[in-house]
């Protein structure tokens, strides 16, 4: 069975630094994995996608996520973070399994 | 809005009571879902459609009782439930046909947040 999960509980950055929201997948074969994110009082939004080909995948809002299989990683990225980023961010693998979920705080 | 449309947005009920969430969805998508979400745990698969078909029964307590009459709609009834239940509790809607090889898209609504007294 697939599982993800996500170390952090919580992110905080300041604004303008990059940022990193990691997550980790246990998986025989080859992932399906996917990043979602929730702002406050809505539902979960995709993000991007990981099915096969490149290690880097770009998404919405500037977001991309790289898939490293030798560390089964596939960690969410931003070059430069905003305040309107700030929201819970779930990971999520094959047969839609999710993280718990990390809060990011983007302080200005 | 996503297209995935939850009501109530919040509720409040007793143990003893019965109610019913409601979840709509016109994006043409075959397959529906209810996640279960509380704070700083993972989502929790409760209950899959695929083409109105019960297709998953993630080992959910009967008080939940899901009813998806055509591939646009989907309810979760709910009866006698426990302080521990209470929670948000999100559908999602994809393409279906394809769920289980994990490739597909979830669309979320915005949830309905449970209170059980």
């Amino acid at each position: 069975a697939q599982s993800v999960a996500q170390p952090e509980d919580q992110v905080n950055v300041a604004e303008g630094n990059p940022l990193t929201v990691k997550c980790t997948y246990s998986v025989s074969g080859n992932p399906y994995l996917f990043w979602y994110v929730q702002y406050p009082n809505r539902g979960l939004q995709f993000l991007l996608k990981y099915i096969t080909g490149d290690n880097l995948v770009k998404g919405s809002y500037g977001f991309e996520a790289e898939f490293n299989k030798s560390q089964t990683s596939f960690h969410l990225k931003k070059p430069s973070a905003l305040v309107s980023d700030s929201a819970l961010y779930f990971c999520a693998g094959d047969k839609l399994v999710f993280g718990a979920g990390t809060i990011l705080r983007v302080k200005s | 809005e996503t297209g995935v449309t939850q009501t109530p947005r919040h509720l409040v009920m007793g143990m003893t009571n019965k109610k019913s969430l409601k979840c709509e969805q016109h994006l043409g998508h075959n397959a529906m879902y209810w996640y279960k979400q509380s704070a700083k745990k993972p989502l929790e698969l409760m209950f899959v459609y695929n083409f109105k078909e019960q297709t998953e029964n993630n080992s959910v307590p009967s008080r939940f009782s899901p009813e998806c009459p055509n591939s646009s709609h989907l309810f979760l009834h709910l009866h006698t439930l426990q302080p521990e239940d209470s929670a948000l509790y999100l559908c999602a809607s994809s393409q279906g046909g394809r769920w289980r090889t994990g490739a597909n898209v979830l669309t979320f609504g915005a949830g309905s947040r449970l209170t059980v007294l």
